[in-house]
C-alpha cells in the first residue's frame, strides 16, 4: 500500500540554522502531498501542498518540492527560529485519506 | 472564521465505562474524521465520514462507533472503555473534491481511561 517515510525522528538546530526535514512516499501515479505542523498541545496546522511533478508549495517561509523521479517532498527552510519547535508530518492523499509519516521533532537549541 | 471544535478537552474514565466524544465544525466540510494519536505512533485514522450517515472504517476502528446526523457534527463513541483506549483523540474535516482536500484538525481531546 502507500506509504511515507520521514527518517528523522528529531531535528536539533541552533537559531538562524538551515533546516531540512526528509520525505520520501511510495505511491503510484502524482498523489497529493501535504506538510503539516504540531505544536505543543495543538492539533495539526495545514503548511502546506503540491500535487504536480516540480510544483513547489510554500508558507510562512517553508518550502518542499514535488520529486516524482525521487519521491520525494523535503521540507526547508533557509533560516529557523525559536518558534518554529514543533513537529512536522509530511502526508499523502490516497483515495479519500492522508497517509501520513510518523512525524520530525524540531527541537531550537538554546 | 474556519474552526474545528472538541468537547471535552480533557476526560478522565474508568473502565468499562462508556465514552462520548464531540466534535463540530462551521466550514460545511462534507468529510470528517476521526484519528488518535499516541507516543511514536503518529497519527492513526480510526473513522471517516463522507457525509451525514455515510461512515467507513479506517486503520484501527476495533472498539470504536461513530454517529453523524448532522454535516456539521461528528461523534467518536467508545462502548465500555478500556485502558488501551487512553490517548488524544483529534477530529479533522475537510472538502471531499480533489484539489480541496485540506484536512483542518480541532485542538483534540485528551482521555485516560483508568
Amino acid at each position: 500500500g502507500d506509504s511515507v517515510t520521514q527518517t528523522e525522528g528529531q531535528v536539533a538546530l541552533s537559531e538562524e540554522d538551515f533546516l531540512t526535514i526528509h520525505c520520501n512516499y511510495s505511491a503510484s501515479g502524482y498523489p497529493a502531498l501535504f506538510w503539516y505542523v504540531q505544536y505543543p498541545g495543538e492539533g495539526p496546522q495545514f503548511l502546506f501542498r503540491a500535487s504536480r511533478d516540480k510544483e513547489k508549495g510554500s508558507s510562512r517561509g517553508f518550502e518542499a518540492t514535488y520529486n516524482k523521479e525521487a519521491t520525494s517532498f523535503h521540507l526547508q527552510k533557509a533560516s529557523v527560529q525559536e518558534s518554529d519547535s514543533a513537529v512536522y508530518y509530511c502526508a499523502l492523499r490516497s483515495n479519500y485519506q492522508l497517509i501520513w509519516g510518523s512525524g520530525t521533532k524540531l527541537i531550537i537549541k538554546p | 472564521d474556519m474552526k474545528v471544535t472538541q468537547m471535552p478537552r480533557y476526560l478522565i474514565k474508568r473502565m468499562g465505562e462508556n465514552v462520548l466524544l464531540e466534535c463540530g465544525q462551521d466550514m460545511s466540510h462534507e468529510t470528517m474524521y476521526w484519528y488518535r494519536q499516541d507516543p511514536g505512533l503518529g497519527l492513526q485514522l480510526i473513522y471517516i465520514s463522507y457525509d451525514v450517515d455515510s461512515n467507513s472504517e479506517g486503520d484501527i476502528p476495533k472498539g470504536y462507533r461513530v454517529s453523524r446526523k448532522k454535516r456539521e457534527h461528528f461523534s467518536l463513541i467508545l462502548d465500555s472503555a478500556k485502558t488501551n483506549q487512553t490517548s488524544v483523540y483529534f477530529c479533522a474535516s475537510s472538502f471531499l473534491g480533489v484539489n480541496q482536500d485540506t484536512q483542518y484538525f480541532g485542538p483534540g481531546t485528551r482521555l485516560l481511561v483508568l
